[in-house]
């Protein structure tokens, strides 16, 4: 049974360019939610897809939007990236929406803004 | 505002017992979590209460206050893979914030032997 996968796992960038993150659910799961965590912190929410629809966003500007597709896997969208972007960004996976549902994480995505 | 409070670090002696606290104040409550989540790697997930109690599950142990805004997570019979952050998490599950967890800072706990 496959859990949840992320990509790339590493990632440099500089600042103002754009960065694509990509998650895959573990099986049967359809709810897809996406995190920042900087070092020595707890994750922050940023939004949560379901039915390919964002059911809830954190308090992330624009710059940060994502997709759900048609298998439940997303995408999480960066732009005009700052140097307070890098962070370890976690994707989580759920069967149906509501946070009150076991999330499942994937090992996550090191963003490196320089 | 949503507010989750653990302490930052905690040591304790490979075989003793741990209590890791966490208080919070959210909008609304629909449940608390555990991860553990060791450096570098995903957060794990521990345990979830609902309920005012204990829940045992093997030498993790989750206790839920909701009068007071309290739970804490007990290790038994510690362990040097032990040696991790202990994230605790809340699920608003109010109207503005019904799909997001709320989460602490973490608690790094280190294990001497």
């Amino acid at each position: 049974d496959a859990g949840v996968t992320q990509s790339p796992t590493h990632l440099i960038k500089t600042r103002g360019q754009q960065v694509t993150l990509r998650c895959s659910p573990k099986s049967g799961h359809d709810t897809v939610s996406w995190y920042q965590q900087a070092l020595g912190q707890g994750p922050q929410f940023i939004f949560q897809y379901y039915e390919e629809e964002e059911r809830q966003r954190g308090n992330f500007p624009d710059r940060f939007s994502g997709h759900q597709f048609p298998n439940y896997s997303s995408e999480l969208n960066v732009n005009a990236l700052l140097l307070g972007d890098s962070a370890l960004y976690l994707c989580a996976s759920s069967l149906r929406a509501g946070s009150y549902n076991e999330q499942f994480f994937g090992p996550g995505t090191r963003l490196t803004v320089l | 505002g949503q507010n989750i409070d653990q302490p930052t670090e905690m040591t304790a002696t490979e075989g003793a017992i741990v209590q890791i606290n966490c208080t919070y104040q959210t909008s609304g409550f629909n449940g608390l979590f555990w991860y553990q989540q060791h450096a570098g790697e995903a957060p794990t997930f521990l345990s979830y209460n609902v309920l005012d109690g204990l829940e045992e599950k093997g030498r993790f142990s989750s206790f839920l206050s909701r009068s007071k805004g309290y739970s804490y997570l007990l290790l038994k019979e510690l362990q040097m893979k032990d040696s991790a952050s202990y994230l605790c998490a809340v699920s608003p599950g109010d109207r503005d914030s019904n799909y997001q967890l709320i989460w602490g800072a973490g608690t790094k706990l280190i294990i001497k032997p």
